[in-house]
């Protein structure tokens, strides 16, 4: 079975700065998609970038980033120049590309933004 | 963008009763529902995979007599706590995908129970 861990519970930044959050997984499968979510106070699930693991290039959404490297299982997301705004909780997920297509999230990492 | 409406986003109910949750994809057909659960400052936990016209497929632990799920239309899917308990209170959240392997998970605002 498919699992994601999330190793940090919880980490904080100062404005401006850079911070990478950790996420590793486990799967047999060759083909997946990996997803970074974002829950603020309002718990409503926002979706951040998106990695498929066919694809060698990280994926890049303005100041958000992934570092994916799939030998090793693992796919962080680097948050550059971070703002008073990115303050929530972020979720790696993975979903596979067949079958119910059900996504499987990680703990969490609440992320703190210190002015 | 695409728009999942999930309604109501808040309800207290007493012991006992029923509590149903509606999941609405706005403007897109969604081929497949997921209902999931957080309790605080944890993460989302997958209760079952409803698909339009099929029985939901529950994860495990999951009591399909407790919490019946129905997608009785490619826009409508239902959650129904039934003889709910306090142990029950939580956030309920229904997220929604088109049939297309690509196609992206939109997720409603959430439901918070509390049974008194």
């Amino acid at each position: 079975a498919q699992t994601v861990t999330q190793s940090q519970p919880e980490m904080s930044v100062q404005e401006a700065e850079t911070v990478t959050l950790s996420c590793t997984y486990d799967t047999s499968e060759s083909d997946y998609y990996l997803f970074w979510y974002k829950q603020p106070p309002s718990r409503q699930m926002i979706l951040v970038i998106r990695q498929e693991a066919y694809k060698q290039q990280n994926a890049t959404e303005n100041r958000f980033s992934v570092n994916f490297q799939k030998a090793a299982k693992s796919f962080s997301l680097k948050i550059s120049d971070s703002q008073l705004g990115d303050a929530a909780m972020y979720f790696c997920a993975y979903r596979a590309t067949s079958g119910t297509y059900k996504y499987i999230f990680g703990t969490g990492t609440r992320l703190k933004v210190l002015a | 963008g695409a728009v999942v409406s999930q309604h109501p986003s808040r309800v207290i109910c007493k012991s006992g009763t029923s509590v149903k949750i509606e999941c609405r994809s706005l403007d897109f057909q969604a081929t497949t529902m997921f209902w999931y659960r957080q309790f605080p400052k944890q993460s989302l936990m997958l209760m079952a995979t409803s698909n339009e016209g099929s029985k939901a497929t529950y994860e495990q632990g999951v009591e399909k007599d407790k919490f019946l799920i129905n997608h009785a239309s490619l826009t409508l899917s239902t959650l129904t706590v039934t003889s709910a308990h306090p142990e029950d209170s939580s956030f309920y959240i229904c997220s929604a995908r088109g049939d297309r392997a690509s196609s992206p998970l939109h997720f409603g605002n959430g439901t918070r129970l509390t049974v008194t």
